[in-house]
């Protein structure tokens, strides 16, 4: 069973700061990453993707990739109130779905 | 560039019954995903169509069946509806060659009594 776990949450942080969101999967065929935001009552929105190991950025979002661990993280910094949202982490291994986590809900408070 | 689109927004249904929802590509993109996201779930996958075919299938009984048209649109048909069926119905398209890199639509809300 491919699993894709997150922690729930919630995770608060303050205004400026930066929020951390952590990911691990099971299948260590897994060869394509990605984060999307998910806004309550919208559809999930792709935010970064990430194939490598190392880091990724993109504006004030960076993305961590660690194949040996099996973790993938997204850094958010200067963090906004318009960035509380549940993030979801999704893994593809080279075939046709993507397996998401539960997701994790971030709250940033002014 | 067009989005993905889908349609309606929100079903209600009675179960027993069976419904058709519809998704259209982005523009530039040739494959279909569907999936279904209950209530503080992640998305689960049901189902990809590229060139009219069923291209995978993730764990969902064959009362979950869909279409691809050859403008790439898609319709995803569920039949003898399940209260359990309620759920946020997504559609996402992308190319073939990255069909891993997925943009979803806005969702179809089904609610099952």
């Amino acid at each position: 069973q491919k699993e894709v776990e997150q922690n729930s949450g919630p995770l608060s942080v303050p205004e400026g700061a930066i929020a951390s969101l952590n990911c691990t999967y099971s299948d260590r065929g897994s060869q394509s990453f990605f984060w999307y935001r998910q806004y309550s009552g919208k559809s999930p929105e792709l935010i970064m993707s990430i194939y490598s190991n190392g880091d990724k950025e993109d504006g004030r979002f960076t993305a961590q990739l660690n194949k040996a661990s099996q973790y993938v993280s997204l850094l958010i910094r200067d963090s906004q109130p318009s960035d509380s949202a549940t993030y979801l982490c999704a893994v593809n291994q080279a075939g046709t779905a993507l397996i998401f986590g539960k997701g994790t809900t971030l709250s940033v408070s002014s | 560039e067009t989005g993905v689109t889908q349609s309606p927004t929100h079903l209600i249904k009675t179960r027993g019954q069976q419904v058709t929802l519809r998704c259209s590509s982005q523009s530039g993109h040739n494959t279909v995903s569907w999936y279904q996201q209950a209530l503080g779930q992640g998305p689960q996958f049901i189902f990809q169509y590229y060139r009219e075919e069923e291209n995978g299938r993730g764990n969902f009984p064959p009362r979950f069946s869909g279409l691809q048209f050859p403008n790439y649109s898609s319709e995803l048909n569920v039949n003898a509806l399940e209260l359990d069926d309620s759920a946020l119905y997504l559609c996402a398209s992308s190319t073939q060659d990255r069909s891993y890199e997925q943009y979803f639509g806005p969702g179809t809300r089904l609610t099952v009594t």
